[in-house]
């Protein structure tokens, strides 16, 4: 089955600075990758999706980029805010198991002042 | 807009307690499924239902139970607490249109077993 890895698993940048989260997944089959938000007390929210079709995506601040031979994809948020301090998730989902998708275990993203 | 309403907030078991966790969409979502967080370990699939009266497992459906007698409703039971499953449990729903529609999550039930 799907295994997707997260890394880092904690990222302290300076205000106005970039972020960088990296994410891996193990099944070629996957074809769809969206990026959650998650704030202290809430559900993860979609931020960002890319397909397998595409290499990358851009929505104001936050940029997400994929590289399916090294099956590997990333977000981008450039000038950071205090707003974008919360956990980040990728995830990836293969289109053979459309109900199921496969989380990463999450980055803790502070923005420091 | 309601959209993914999870009840309740916070829960304390006993071990060998049920209960059942409530989720309700009012955005007429076909696919509805509920997920378990732990730390360092991301949301993990419990159970999923693609629609009214269907119900699949997903990841780590044991020790839970669902139906779906309703396009709204999509309840997670827990049969006999047990300590592992302190955990905070998230229902999703998205529309089956499309396999890559993004999904939608309530705010979460914290459980605690003791």
């Amino acid at each position: 089955g799907e295994n997707v890895e997260q890394h880092p698993s904690t990222l302290s940048v300076q205000e106005g600075d970039s972020a960088v989260i990296k994410c891996t997944y193990s099944d070629s089959a996957s074809n769809y990758f969206p990026w959650y938000k998650q704030e202290l007390g809430k559900g993860p929210q979609l931020i960002i999706d890319i397909r397998s079709n595409v290499g990358e995506k851009k929505d104001q601040r936050i940029a997400v980029t994929l590289n399916k031979t090294a099956k590997h994809f990333s977000l981008h948020i450039t000038e950071t805010q205090p707003e974008d301090s919360a956990v980040y998730f990728c995830a990836a989902s293969p289109y053979s198991s459309a109900s199921k998708i496969i989380f990463g275990s999450g980055t803790r993203l502070s923005i420091r002042p | 807009n309601a959209g993914v309403t999870q009840t309740p907030k916070f829960q304390v078991l006993k071990t060998g307690q049920s209960m059942t966790l409530q989720c309700a969409q009012d955005m007429n979502h076909e696919y509805m499924s509920w997920y378990r967080q732990d730390p360092g370990m991301g949301l993990r699939l419990i159970h999923y239902s693609v629609g009214a009266g269907i119900t699949d497992q997903g990841e780590v459906p044991n020790g839970y139970n669902v139906s779906r007698s309703t396009t709204e409703d999509f309840p997670l039971r827990l049969l006999s607490a047990a300590p592992s499953q302190t955990s905070v449990y998230f229902c999703a729903s998205r529309t089956g249109q499309g396999w890559d529609q993004p999904q939608h999550f309530g705010d979460g039930t914290r459980l605690s077993i003791l």
